[in-house]
């Protein structure tokens, strides 16, 4: 069973920027979400993907899109990047409520640490 | 809306004992799931423990358990017997059934000592 996997693992961009983090989901799972951890925090929901349509979505501005794939693989989109950006991006992926089985777990990467300058 | 608070932002705990981390939650909710989570420094989320909120009986897991006192709408965990590895960040976190949407705490940081 293949993990939750995320890239890049860092990278570095100046504000005004944009940019854009991959997340392949845990096999088996069609539901992906996306949240962002600032230093010393817990992370905050950005969004959340189910058979490509966002489904959910935190308090974060329209700036902060995403796309889910029919492999159920996930991009985050952040445009016009500013200094607060920075922090820690975990994809996350589960299986959908109701299913058979379903724990209510989900399941992350390793995240994506973005800084900008 | 619903919240989750952790009070205890650091703890430290001696190798082989015991120690209680802390976590309150507010919920209009009656059918909720409940989490804690560990992040190593490695940044991965690893599930530690889960609670069903309609299930009474207080979830265990090896050397992890929780006590879950849904009227309080508290939900502690107790780790036993201590192991070096147990040092890292630990977040609560709380899920409506039918919601993607994970509501975490501020997190945890145990050290445990030699």
């Amino acid at each position: 069973e293949t993990g939750v996997t995320q890239s890049p693992t860092h990278l570095i961009k100046t504000r005004g920027q944009q940019v854009t983090l991959r997340c392949s989901s845990q096999s088996g799972h069609n539901t992906v979400s996306w949240y962002q951890q600032a230093l010393g925090q817990g992370p905050q929901f950005i969004f959340q993907y189910y058979r490509e349509e966002e489904n959910g979505r935190g308090n974060f501005p329209p700036r902060f899109s995403g796309l889910q794939f029919p492999n159920y693989s996930s991009e985050l989109n952040v445009n016009a990047l500013e200094l607060d950006d920075s922090a820690l991006y975990l994809c996350a992926s589960s299986s959908p409520p109701g299913l058979a089985g379903f724990s209510g777990e989900l399941f992350f990467g390793e995240g994506s640490r973005l800084t900008v300058l | 809306a619903q919240t989750v608070t952790q009070s205890q932002p650091e703890m430290s705990v001696q190798e082989a004992e015991t120690v209680t981390l802390s976590c309150t939650y507010d919920t209009s909710e009656s059918d909720y799931y409940l989490f804690w989570y560990k992040q190593p420094p490695s940044r991965q989320m690893i599930l530690v423990i889960r609670q069903e909120a309609y299930k009474q009986q207080n979830a265990t897991e090896n050397r992890f358990s929780v006590n879950f006192q849904k009227a309080a709408k508290s939900f502690s965990l107790k780790i036993s017997d201590s192991q070096l590895g147990d040092a890292a960040m630990y977040f609560c976190a709380y899920r409506r059934p039918l919601e993607g949407k994970l509501i975490f705490g501020q997190g945890t940081e145990l050290s445990v000592k030699p």
